[in-house]
């Protein structure tokens, strides 16, 4: 069964690197999602995506923040220069249609010290 | 103002009894409502989606628009029903999360 896959699966980094989060969604998806975890807390949306274009974005998804469909397969998230509250669990997810499952990938552990 | 609230972090029953797992929403339109779970060491997956309307692994949600809520049940618990429950609700693209409960199931 296809599934959203995400790399690295944990990336560790100094305040003010610029890291990047990646994911391959589904292969005929055509909508995608970022959204992250801080420990202890609610699951919070970051970003949809479709056409090479953001479709909605959160008050969290500042200028710091940025996404990309560099090629026919990933979707990356950059963080530009990464923060102490940056640090979560960012979880990408994919789906056919904005109605259909959001398939999630299994999270990338951003840990910025 | 688009918010999921689940009352209980911890929910710990024994096998074989009933569960409940409470979620309550507040949206101002008519949104959807899921039920992810999320097994240990496992990805975040759908379990049940308010307009499907079925049962999956013997789990039921009913939404009741006039208590605002979506509460997740099972009549007799499993020790594979352990896991992380996180209600969602989506009234535009994005999904709203709820906090989470930890259903432990003792055997």
């Amino acid at each position: 069964e296809p599934e959203v896959t995400q790399t690295p699966s944990h990336q560790v980094t100094q305040m003010g690197q610029e890291v990047i989060l990646r994911c391959v969604p589904i292969s005929n998806h055509l909508y995608f999602y970022w959204y992250r975890q801080i420990l202890g807390q609610k699951v919070e949306f970051l970003v949809s995506f479709y056409n090479n274009e953001i479709s909605e974005k959160s008050e969290i998804f500042d200028d710091q923040f940025s996404v990309e469909r560099p090629d026919g397969s990933n979707f990356t998230l950059k963080i530009r220069s990464t923060k102490l509250e940056d640090s979560a669990m960012y979880f990408c997810a994919s789906s056919e249609s904005p109605w259909d499952e959001q398939f999630f990938g299994p999270g990338t552990r951003l840990t910025v010290l | 103002a688009q918010r999921v609230t689940q009352p209980e972090k911890l929910l710990s029953v024994f096998k074989g009894a009933p569960v409940e797992l409470k979620c309550n929403y507040s949206y101002s339109g008519s949104p959807e409502l899921f039920w992810y779970v999320q097994y240990s060491r496992q990805r975040l997956q759908l379990l049940l989606r308010h307009i499907s309307r079925e049962s999956i692994k013997g789990f039921t949600a009913d939404l009741n628009k006039g208590e605002t809520s979506f509460h997740l049940k099972k009549p007799f618990a499993q020790e594979e029903d352990s896991a992380m429950y996180y209600c969602a609700l989506r009234g535009t693209q994005k999904l709203v999360f709820g906090q989470g409960t930890r259903l432990t199931i003792n055997p």
